[in-house]
């Protein structure tokens, strides 16, 4: 069965400084690995996904994302926060084959300070 | 840019009492899931929808659970006999080709079972 493990739970940061959130994930095939984004009282937004070439994956804001399959890791990166980053992250992973559920993360709050 | 849009937002309901949930997905997209998030956990998989037939279901998609795409349009999770453990945070969520592809999630409705 496939698992995702988020580690940090609640990361406090000051703008301007740099993010990382790590993502691990569990699955005996190929996969394809996401970050979501659920701002305070909104829905599920997509930052990022990767499902071939380039493990470096761009997304939307200046997050950036490594797929690392040695180490089954999809970490979140940014550079430098703004407020308006405060928000839910959830990493999520589904399979390249039949089973189309995606299986997220428990997500990480991430609460940016002025 | 075309959004999954979800009713009710918030619902509170009696124990025994049966809910339906709707969802209107975006209109290209033909693969349907829903998903739920109990307060303070992960969101998890119950189901995914496709031409008109469950694709899978997780365990928490019991014979109380139901899903429905009747007009075409919206998609609909009925739960028949609500207990306290369905409260939670249920998103719907739809795919535009195949289960692979990105998915894009509703605002959610919160459900509360007294």
């Amino acid at each position: 069965a496939q698992s995702v493990s988020q580690h940090n739970h609640h990361v406090i940061l000051s703008e301007a400084a740099s993010l990382e959130l790590g993502c691990n994930y569990s699955y005996g095939g190929t996969v394809n690995l996401f970050w979501y984004v659920q701002y305070p009282g909104q829905h599920l937004q997509l930052l990022l996904k990767y499902f071939s070439g380039d493990p470096l994956v761009k997304g939307i804001k200046g997050f950036e994302a490594e797929f690392i399959k040695s180490k089954f890791s999809f970490n979140l990166r940014k550079p430098s926060v703004q407020w308006s980053d405060t928000a839910e992250y959830f990493c999520a992973v589904h399979g390249t084959g039949t089973a189309s559920k995606l299986t997220f993360g428990t997500g990480t709050r991430l609460q940016v300070t002025l | 840019e075309p959004e999954v849009t979800q009713t009710p937002s918030h619902q509170v309901t009696q124990m025994g009492q049966e809910v339906i949930l709707r969802c209107v997905p975006i209109s290209n997209h033909l693969y349907f899931y829903w998903y739920r998030q109990i307060l303070g956990q992960k969101v998890e998989f119950l189901v995914s929808f496709y031409n008109n037939e469950i694709s899978e279901k997780s365990e928490i998609f019991d014979d109380q659970f139901s899903v429905e795409r009747p007009d075409g349009s919206n998609f609909t999770l009925k739960i028949r006999s609500t207990k306290l453990e369905d409260s939670a945070m249920y998103f719907c969520a739809g795919a535009r080709g195949n289960p692979q592809e990105t998915q894009y999630f509703g605002p959610g409705t919160r459900l509360l079972v007294l």
